[in-house]
């Protein structure tokens, strides 16, 4: 199976700073690459897909980029409501595989 | 406005089989562009992909999960289901049911299998 890795596993970000965010694959996912956000208590939700594709409703303050095995999600400013854990997927392959998430905190 | 609602016993035996049911409201879970699917997540851990299938019974497996799991749907109620047999305490999670905008015909796949939209999760004690 491939094996995503997040890094880092915590980042600490004052409201109004960048946060990038990587993934990495254990072989090329091409760009069937999706990235959730996951609050306490709550589902996740679906943030971006096919690397860089914003789902409906979310603000383009998200980002997505890279291919085959290197991924970043960039939040360009952070807002209250983004912190949280943070969690990429592949769906190039079965099974479908999530990485461990990045717990996003305020710093 | 789709929703899915996970149903089910919160705790089970161990060695026991559990059993939830998500029920599509909103859309058609015979929509011909979406697969269901079905994830979990043990206490203060990650994500964990479970299975997907297609209305037509077609299914993807977790090699880790294969032998113990079973999905199922039921059109009539616009209905998916998922049995895991012979559970011990590593399967106590939150498991969450979802909408998955992909398909594949016996040639190539559509869409793209990532969840788009999610129930709010119910959790499962082994105990």
């Amino acid at each position: 199976e491939i094996v995503m890795t997040q890094s880092p596993g915590t980042l600490s970000v004052s409201p109004g700073e960048r946060a990038t965010l990587s993934c990495r694959a254990s072989q090329s996912v091409s760009t069937n690459l999706a990235w959730y956000h996951q609050k306490p208590g709550q589902a996740p939700r679906l943030l971006i897909y096919f690397v860089s594709t914003r789902a409906t409703g979310i603000p383009a303050r998200f980002s997505g980029s890279g291919s085959e095995t290197e991924f970043t999600l960039t939040i360009s400013s952070l807002q209250s409501e983004d912190f949280g854990v943070y969690y990429c997927q592949q769906y190039n392959k079965w099974p479908l595989t999530f990485g461990g998430g990045t717990k996003v905190e305020i710093k | 406005q789709l929703q899915l609602l996970e149903s089910g016993p919160g705790l089970v035996r161990p060695s026991e089989t559990l059993s939830l049911t998500c029920t599509v409201s909103g859309d058609s879970i015979t929509s011909s562009s979406f697969s269901w699917g079905w994830i979990r997540q043990p206490p203060g851990k990650g994500l964990e992909w479970i299975a997907t299938m297609y209305y037509t019974e077609t299914t993807n497996y977790n090699p880790s999960l294969k032998s113990r799991v079973t999905i199922s749907v039921d059109t009539s109620k616009n209905q998916f289901s998922l049995n895991l047999k012979s559970v011990s305490a590593a399967d106590t999670a939150v498991y969450y049911c979802g909408r998955q905008p992909g398909h594949c015909s016996s040639t190539t796949c559509f869409g793209y299998y990532a969840v788009d939209v999610w129930g709010q999760g119910t959790t499962v004690t082994v105990s």
